[in-house]
Order: structure tokens, then C-alpha cells, then sequence
């Protein structure tokens, strides 16, 4: 099994710009979570989804949208990029939203803004 | 909302000695999980040890245990023997259970954690 995969791996914008962080798993996982992770910080959640077609915010939602047409995909956007979003984002997912059930991460992406 | 304080932003222990990393947070549930995470350079998220709140019995992972205690709202992580691989980034999570816990972990922002060989 892949797990959790994560593109790309490292991603240089420009200030204005958009892309798209994609994320897949394989593992028919319900949940899926996107995070961020700032120099010398912890994880802070930006996005999570329930199942294919539910989506809420997390607790650093502004700059970002997701959308969840499938199981599997939890892309996430970047609008206008800033260079506040310069950061390593980890998706990741889990059966279920409970705490018997391990999240599994994504190896990151580091986006850099300039 | 849940907040997890990790208060020692770097560790230093000696090879094969024992190092305790501190963790504490808030919250009103009863019914939540408690997890330590290690970071290597690598930036891979590693699973080290996970405590349920409703046993009161801590975990234990081989070299890796816990000290749990609820009333104190504490959740601290002991190595024993570290080694060099050790060396890495640690974080405490918390994960709510209650309503299906849908919005996944709150993390501490973490402890750099050194091995001197």
C-alpha cells in the first residue's frame, strides 16, 4: 500500500500565484486532514473532510480552499499565494474520526513563497 | 477548543542515558486520546506511543513509555537508552472522541530533542 501520498514534494511560487497540494490515499480512509507546519511550530489544521462532499474549516483556513469529490483526493488550493503561506503541509487521514484510529501522514510538501 | 503545551523547546541527554520530554494540556471532555509524534530531518510524521484517557494504565512501547496523569492533565514521554536515532523533533497531540472527534489532532509545538554521542 502507498498510504498517504503527497505532491509535489517542494514547490517555489511567486507572490499572486495559485497551485494546487495534492493529496491521495488508498487505504478507503472516511477522513482526511490537511495541516501546516511553520518553522519551529507544531501541526495547525486547515482543512479537514469527513467523506467525499463534506468539507470544514480547520483552525488556519483563510489564503486556502479543498474539495472532496472522491473518497481518495483532498486537493488543497492556494489562492493569490502570500508570503505567509510559506510553509511545510502534511495531509493525512484516518478510518475514523476517533482516537482508536491512528492518523496516517503524508511525507509533506514545503511551498516557499517569493 | 484544546491546547497542548510542550514547554521545553530543546533537550539535550547523553547516549544511552534517560530523558523525560514534558507535555500538558487542557480540556474539558473525559473521553480523548493522547499521542507523541516524532519528527526526523526527514520531516515524516512517526507515531511513537498513544495513550487512551479512560485507562489509567500508561503505555509502553519498548524503550518508550508515558507518564499519564489525568487529574494533572500532564502526558509526559520517557526514553530509556536513547540511542542516536532518537535524535529528532517530538511532539505531544491530543485528539478529541468526543462527536466522532472529527477535527483530527491538536499538537504542541514541540521539543527538539539532541543525542550527545
Amino acid at each position: 500500500n502507498a498510504g498517504v501520498t503527497q505532491t509535489p514534494k517542494f514547490r517555489i511560487l511567486k507572490i499572486g500565484q495559485s497551485m494546487t497540494l495534492q493529496c491521495a490515499q488508498d487505504m478507503n480512509h472516511n477522513y482526511m486532514y490537511w495541516y501546516r507546519q511553520d518553522p519551529g511550530m507544531g501541526l495547525k489544521l486547515i482543512y479537514y473532510s469527513v467523506g467525499a462532499g463534506i468539507t470544514d474549516k480547520g483552525e488556519v483556513p483563510n489564503g486556502y480552499n479543498v474539495s472532496r469529490s472522491t473518497t481518495e483526493d483532498f486537493p488543497l488550493r492556494l489562492e493569490l499565494a502570500a508570503p505567509s503561506q510559506t510553509s511545510v503541509y502534511f495531509c493525512a487521514s484516518s478510518y475514523t474520526g476517533s482516537g482508536a484510529n491512528v492518523l496516517t501522514f503524508g511525507a509533506g510538501s514545503r511551498l516557499t513563497v517569493l | 477548543a484544546q491546547t497542548v503545551t510542550q514547554s521545553q523547546p530543546e533537550m539535550s541527554v547523553q547516549e544511552a542515558e534517560t530523558v523525560t520530554l514534558s507535555c500538558t494540556y487542557d480540556t474539558s471532555e473525559s473521553d480523548y486520546y493522547l499521542f507523541w509524534y516524532k519528527q526526523p530531518p526527514s520531516r515524516q510524521m512517526i507515531l511513537v506511543i498513544r495513550q487512551e484517557a479512560y485507562k489509567q494504565q500508561n503505555a509502553t512501547e519498548n524503550r518508550f513509555s508515558v507518564n499519564f496523569q489525568k487529574a494533572a492533565k500532564s502526558f509526559s514521554l520517557k526514553i530509556s537508552d536513547s540511542q542516536l536515532g532518537d535524535a529528532a523533533m517530538y511532539f505531544c497531540a491530543y485528539r478529541s472522541d468526543v462527536g466522532g472527534g472529527a477535527d483530527g489532532l491538536t499538537f504542541g509545538k514541540g521539543t527538539h530533542l539532541i543525542i550527545q554521542p
